[in-house]
């Protein structure tokens, strides 16, 4: 079963706006982890947030962890139609080598 | 990052036949990857948990004599998907790596 649900599920903005997607989930976790997927294509890696770490920063990307409230947010800054994509975040249970578990994903449109 | 491949990347099959998904790290080895489904909109859901010189762990309501899958070396684990029906249309996806999942481009099924 799905480990969490990101919100929102849809989001539009202009370009050069930021973009916050957030995500929940509801058991320990080792690691948080978030990544893109375009339209039919594979998922590529954005960030990896450890369940001690706070925050993390990644180019225009900046990441939060609240272990406590179990939850997360992916920031984008200055955001540019080439972000326009589906944004999941996955969360690993424990260390070593464990499959992730996904969140629904937000869908993100950047407008020129 | 690390880079891991699919193939077919999109296949149309007749009902009944079965389908053979190839996915290779293509510059570390993986002693486990990992076999995703994604249906139109939604998430990835974890099928099975493919492990090296080893049986595959299924996920629940995964049938393992429908999905055949194996991993006969390190850089190689297929995944069989045998009398293929229309309801096994689905974007297929595998993943490998350590802490960081790296994921293949996924594979596009169409059973007409």
């Amino acid at each position: 079963s799905q480990q969490g649900e990101e919100d929102p599920q849809a989001l539009s903005i202009q370009e050069g706006e930021n973009a916050t997607m957030n995500c929940s989930y509801k058991t320990s976790i080792n690691n948080l982890q978030w990544y893109r997927q375009n339209s039919g294509r594979g998922l590529v890696h954005l960030i990896l947030i450890r369940s001690n770490e706070r925050e993390k920063h990644s180019g225009r990307l900046r990441v939060t962890l609240d272990t406590s409230k179990k939850s997360s947010s992916l920031l984008i800054t200055a955001s540019r139609a080439a972000d326009t994509a589906s944004y999941f975040c996955a969360t690993v249970r424990n260390s070593g080598n464990t499959p992730l578990v996904f969140g629904k994903g937000t869908r993100l449109s950047v407008i020129a | 990052g690390a880079v891991v491949s699919q193939h077919p990347s999109w296949v149309i099959c007749k009902s009944g036949t079965s389908v053979k998904i190839e996915c290779r790290s293509l510059d570390f080895q993986a002693t486990t990857m990992f076999w995703y489904r994604q249906f139109p909109k939604q998430s990835l859901m974890l099928m099975a948990t493919s492990n090296e010189g080893s049986k595959a762990t299924y996920e629940q309501g995964v049938e393992k004599d429908k999905f055949l899958i194996n991993h006969a070396s390190l850089t190689l684990s297929t995944l069989t998907v045998t009398s293929a029906h229309p309801e096994d249309s689905s974007f297929y996806i595998c993943s490998a790596g350590l802490e960081t999942q790296y994921f293949g481009p996924g594979t596009r099924l169409l059973v007409l």
